[in-house]
């Protein structure tokens, strides 16, 4: 069937450490997407990206870096000097980034620190 | 700057109940609004997706509507069953910032046997 793959589905971080978040997708998307969720505040877009070799930042990008080197994967990286990483991290993809186009969720990743 | 809101935070019904969650938005320039259900501990499902030239979108018991002049769109479950409870998101996507999507806090909805 096709969908987003993010793996894994839990991961804990030690102070200091850089972790990444895999997301892969075999929906042919040409867009994909990286959001935070924390409860009670819904979610923040962490980072886009419309093509291969290409993404930009969303609203709360500090922190992180990505990259997109293939169509289907889209991993994310949280660096130390994201203080505060608990959350549960959500990969979307669409077939474009053109607005009137329904994104995709993956399972999410919760990530916790040790 | 866009903001959606969901009121109410939670809603608790009995089973077999008709109900209404509500979305609004300010800035009526939208391109479509999409609703989305999140299960516990679970990524979000596409429920609906209605475009700003439409007024209503269908899928089983699901009804979603939208009126941009008030900034306000609603998502119709009827008859309601144990199976819905979940939380249910509504998002908006920037106008002429790509797929980026502003969402609602949610509404979670518990329906009781």
């Amino acid at each position: 069937d096709g969908g987003i793959t993010q793996s894994p589905k839990y991961l804990f971080r030690k102070e200091g450490q850089n972790v990444t978040l895999s997301c892969e997708q075999n929906l042919n998307h040409d867009a994909m997407y990286w959001y935070r969720q924390d409860p009670g505040q819904g979610l923040r877009l962490i980072y886009y990206s419309q093509i291969v070799n290409d993404f930009q930042k969303g609203d709360i990008a500090e922190g992180y870096s990505v990259s997109r080197e293939k169509k289907e994967s889209f991993p994310l990286t949280v660096t130390s000097a994201q203080k505060n990483p608990t959350a549960f991290y959500l990969c979307a993809s669409s077939i474009t980034l053109r607005s009137n186009q329904p994104q995709h969720f993956g399972d999410g990743t919760r990530l916790s620190i040790l | 700057k866009q903001e959606v809101t969901q009121i109410p935070a939670a809603l608790s019904v009995p089973e077999g109940e008709n109900l209404v969650l509500n979305c609004s938005f300010t800035d009526s320039a939208i391109y479509n609004l999409q609703w989305f259900r999140q299960d516990p501990g679970k990524g979000l499902t596409s429920l609906l997706l209605i475009q700003s030239s439409q007024r209503e979108q269908t899928s089983g018991r699901l009804n979603a509507s939208l009126d941009k002049s008030s900034g306000r769109s609603t998502l119709y479950i009827a008859a309601s069953q144990p199976g819905d409870s979940a939380t249910y998101l509504c998002a908006v996507p920037i106008y002429n910032q790509g797929g980026k999507l502003i969402f609602g806090q949610g509404t979670e909805l518990s329906v009781k046997p």
